[in-house]
């Protein structure tokens, strides 16, 4: 199974650049996604990193670690629309099964 | 806008009642997954069909069942309801078994009264 830990709650100024890190412990992974939810609403899809390395998408970008068993996104100039809950999911496959699992959300509150 | 569509958005009911939630998927996709949201729980994933078998469980309780019907929509039941059934219900779908990425229905919010 998986163990997905991400900080409950962040709070940044309009403008600025928030980084919510995610560590995980899977043993078969197979790829780590980023999901960006508004109260109430799907959650959407933002990123998603397989390779080591960082992947830049607009104002936002994910890194990824396997040997750590780390990632972070990053969102810069905040926007007041980027109040939302952020999750981040990690893929295991086994033979030719895939899992998807969710770390419990990081809260961001953008502040004018 | 995902493509993937869930019914009712709204459901209020009593506890011991039974329920049927519905999920269309994207145009193509062959998996439909089956999550259940709550305030304490975080998202858990409870079922994955495909092709109109099932593919993968995750915490779905006995009382819970689901399908997927040759069309490729799915239908998660819940049965014999208590008040902790009271979540919001996502279903998301996949082009095949589960190495893409998933796509997100606007949900069903259950009030079990």
């Amino acid at each position: 199974g998986q163990n997905i830990d991400q900080p409950t709650e962040m709070t940044a100024t309009e403008g600025a650049i928030v980084q919510i890190n995610c560590t995980y412990q899977t043993s078969g992974f197979n790829g780590l996604f980023w999901y960006q939810q508004h109260a109430g609403e799907a959650p959407t899809f933002l990123s998603y990193n397989v390779l080591d390395g960082l992947e830049e998408k607009g104002r936002f970008s994910s890194f990824l670690s396997r040997s750590k068993g780390y990632s972070y996104l990053l969102l810069k100039e905040l926007q007041m629309k980027d109040s939302a809950s952020y999750l981040c999911a990690v893929r295991d496959q086994r033979s030719n099964d895939y899992k998807l699992s969710f770390g419990a959300g990081t809260t961001v509150t953008v502040r004018a | 806008d995902s493509g993937v569509t869930q019914t009712p958005k709204h459901l209020i009911t009593a506890t011991g009642q039974r329920v049927t939630l519905r999920c269309s998927p994207r145009s193509g996709d062959l998996s439909v997954y089956w999550y259940q949201q709550s305030l304490d729980q975080g998202l858990q994933f409870l079922i994955q069909y495909y092709n109109g078998e099932e593919r993968a469980k995750g915490n779905i309780l006995e009382r819970f069942s689901a399908q997927q019907f040759p069309d490729l929509h799915s239908e998660l039941n819940l049965s014999s309801l208590e008040l902790g059934d009271s979540a919001l219900y996502f279903c998301a779908s996949s082009p095949s078994t589960g190495g893409e990425t998933q796509y997100f229905g606007p949900g069903t919010r259950l009030l079990v009264l």
